[in-house]
């Protein structure tokens, strides 16, 4: 595709339920970034991908927050348990180079009730 | 870790003013310094980037300055548009070989016809 895809673009879901978020970069793209933006924030760094590895987790907020590339492409971003805190939008990025450009995602909005 | 402060968190001009946005980091050892724009609802998307071996840059309409000495960096916009009406971010990343941005708490522009 032109951009990078994330799907759902919304999901809304009950405290204690899991979800998966899904990433599709632009392809030839070999870095993939996951961000979290709360309302009124700016984005928060949570992981990030170069090829199937993730290379730095360090934002990740806990364990129950968990994200996979097994192909290089494709990125799932899964969070087990879900609480009413973990309510934001979730951007995806990718770039063609490790300090190149980011492109970023339309995001995924998460509302757990 | 890096802090990015960003002023002001609102700023309304009238076509055809110039708009200064204003950032502060807290960390020496950042050298890259990206500012996005953000429309409602949509994908946040780079509009002018420096490092830290540059003290200006400028494309068009819009500028950025660095000050290393005091750690801030700005931007600004010169003969404003309506169309330039949204929310800028400004953001901080170190020399880790990867972008790993800590992001400002944005500034929501008003460009009034």
């Amino acid at each position: 595709g032109a951009g990078v895809s994330q799907t759902p673009s919304n999901k809304v879901t009950e405290k204690g339920k899991y979800v998966e978020l899904r990433c599709d970069p632009i392809s030839g793209h070999t870095a993939l970034y996951w961000y979290r933006q709360s309302l009124g924030q700016g984005p928060e760094f949570l992981i990030y991908f170069q090829g199937t590895g993730a290379a730095d987790d360090s934002g990740l907020p806990n364990d129950r927050f968990f994200a996979v590339r097994p192909e290089g492409s494709v990125s799932t971003l899964k969070i087990q348990r879900t609480e009413r805190g973990d309510s934001a939008v979730y951007l995806c990025a990718s770039s063609f180079s490790t300090a190149g450009e980011l492109f970023f995602g339309e995001g995924s909005r998460l509302t757990v009730l | 870790g890096e802090n990015v402060e960003q002023h002001p968190s609102t700023l309304s001009v009238q076509e055809g003013d110039s708009a200064v946005i204003k950032c502060t980091y807290s960390d020496s050892a950042s050298n890259y310094f990206p500012w996005y724009k953000q429309e409602l609802g949509k994908r946040p998307q780079l509009i002018i980037d420096i490092r830290s071996n540059v003290g200006e840059k400028k494309d068009q309409r819009i500028a950025v300055t660095l000050n290393k000495t005091a750690k801030h960096f700005s931007l600004h916009i010169t003969e404003t548009q309506p169309e330039d009406s949204a929310v800028y971010f400004c953001a901080a990343s170190m020399n880790t070989g990867f972008q790993k941005l800590v992001f400002g708490t944005g500034t929501r522009l008003l460009v009034s016809p």
